[in-house]
């Protein structure tokens, strides 16, 4: 079955590490996002990338990093200049211009002690 | 960009009432309107779409209507039960320049149904 993976589903880093949080399709979808979601917050866009070896911030782009090398794969470092990082993130794709939205990851819930 | 507002934040009702919640959106290029349902600890699940060239659609117990003069998009849930307590999302898909193929989302509703 297609789908996309996050991985780990749980993440406990130190403060001032890096981490890094993963996301795999198999869905063939060329545009793949970044979100992180806080209590009463909704979705906000960290990143988005809409092909490969390419991608661009959205609104909160400050103290993550991504890589777009692969088609399938779109990892997003959380940095130590992240001022608080303990957050779910999700990560999403779709085929780009048309089709039906957006499909979402399960979640990685990182927190920072 | 395009900008959209969710309401209610909360809403509660009882088991077998009707619920609704309401979104405006701010670009008429906008033309792919998604509505999806997060429970607790998962990521959001597509449930109802609905293309700028429809007026409502309907599938069986959820419906989606979009008015495009006044920029506004609702979910009908009917019959409600308990296991469609979670947190619902409207998102609007931008359609011109930078913002092509983006989805952009409210803020979220958390339905509560009591049994």
């Amino acid at each position: 079955d297609g789908g996309i993976t996050q991985s780990p589903k749980y993440l406990f880093r130190k403060e001032g590490q890096n981490v890094t949080l993963s996301c795999e399709q198999n869905l063939n979808h060329d545009a793949m996002y970044w979100y992180r979601q806080d209590p009463g917050q909704g979705l906000r866009l960290i990143y988005y990338s809409q092909i490969v070896n390419d991608f661009q911030k959205g609104d909160i782009a400050e103290g993550y990093s991504v890589s777009r090398e692969k088609k399938e794969s779109f990892p997003l470092t959380v940095t130590s200049a992240q001022k608080n990082p303990t957050a779910f993130y999700l990560c999403a794709s779709s085929d780009g211009q048309g089709g039906r939205g957006y499909t979402f990851g399960s979640g990685t819930r990182l927190t920072v002690v | 960009g395009e900008n959209v507002e969710q309401h209610p934040s909360t809403l509660s009702v009882q088991e077998g009432d009707s619920a609704v919640i309401k979104c405006t959106y701010s670009d008429s290029a906008s033309n792919y309107f998604p509505w999806y349902k997060q429970e607790l600890g998962k990521g959001p699940q597509l449930i109802i779409d609905i293309r700028s060239n429809v007026g409502e659609k309907k599938d069986q117990r959820i419906a989606v209507t979009l008015n495009k003069t006044a920029k506004h998009f609702s979910l009908h849930i009917t019959e409600t039960q308990p296991e469609d307590s979670a947190v619902y999302f409207c998102a609007a898909r931008g359609n011109r320049g930078s913002t092509l193929g983006r989805l952009y989302f409210g803020r979220g509703t958390q339905l509560t149904v009591w049994p």
